[in-house]
């Protein structure tokens, strides 16, 4: 398998864009998370999807974000309008919940700056 | 709040030596431990877990101890080696999702 993909890796975009990250998680996987990392923060989850069902969205910091599963094998997360202070590491980890808890598989992250 | 603390944010030990990497937290309800490592440009990996049935939890050169009581666990790598050198996350879950710790830079010097 070729594990968690997400892109773009790298994204400049100045501030007031729109901005999608996307994501395709590990074949079979039924639930995918959306991370953000940042110095001050470590790793926030920022929402986790379910068999493509939003479970907790708690973490999205504003409305400017947004995600979407449309179905098992894709999710973006976009920020309209972006903000300098969105710039981050956003990365995506899926994993199968199937009973127990199983290890997050992330991938290697989309750097988001925002000018 | 962060219910995950890695109060230490960085750590260097000399090759050979042991690192000792912890981590706390204040939700009684995590009963799953995870330690993941991660490299400059990369996501992060998964490394060792512990439930909180066990105490101890030992792969090769990793041991993670969970102290239930005190609401503490802790990596153990021994010896350490110039590839030990990374980022190391704690996570902690209640069952459904993962909260992490900040992260600790270990740097281990050759």
């Amino acid at each position: 398998d070729a594990g968690v993909i997400q892109s773009p890796r790298h994204e400049v975009t100045e501030m007031g864009q729109e901005v999608t990250l996307r994501c395709k998680p590990i074949s079979g996987h039924n639930s995918l998370f959306w991370y953000r990392q940042t110095m001050m923060r470590g790793l926030e989850l920022l929402i986790y999807f379910n068999n493509n069902v939003p479970i907790d969205d708690s973490g999205m910091p504003e409305d400017r974000f947004s995600a979407k599963m449309p179905n098992a094998s894709f999710s973006t997360l976009k920020i309209q309008p972006s903000e300098p202070r969105d710039s981050a590491v956003y990365f995506c980890a899926s994993s199968s919940l199937a009973g127990v808890i199983d290890e997050q598989y992330f991938g290697p992250g989309t750097r988001l700056t925002v000018t | 709040d962060q219910q995950v603390k890695q109060n230490s944010p960085s750590l260097s030990v000399q090759e050979g030596r042991i690192s000792i990497l912890n981590c706390d937290y204040t939700n009684s309800m995590f009963d799953y431990f995870l330690w993941y490592k991660k490299y400059p440009a990369e996501g992060p990996t998964f490394l060792i877990s512990i439930s909180s049935i066990k105490d101890k939890n030992e792969d090769g050169r990793f041991t993670v101890f969970l102290n239930k009581s005190a609401k503490h666990l802790s990596l153990h790598i021994v010896p350490s080696q110039p590839g030990d050198s990374a980022v190391y996350f704690c996570a902690a879950s209640p069952g459904n999702q993962f909260y992490f710790g900040t992260g600790t830079s270990l740097t281990v010097i050759p």
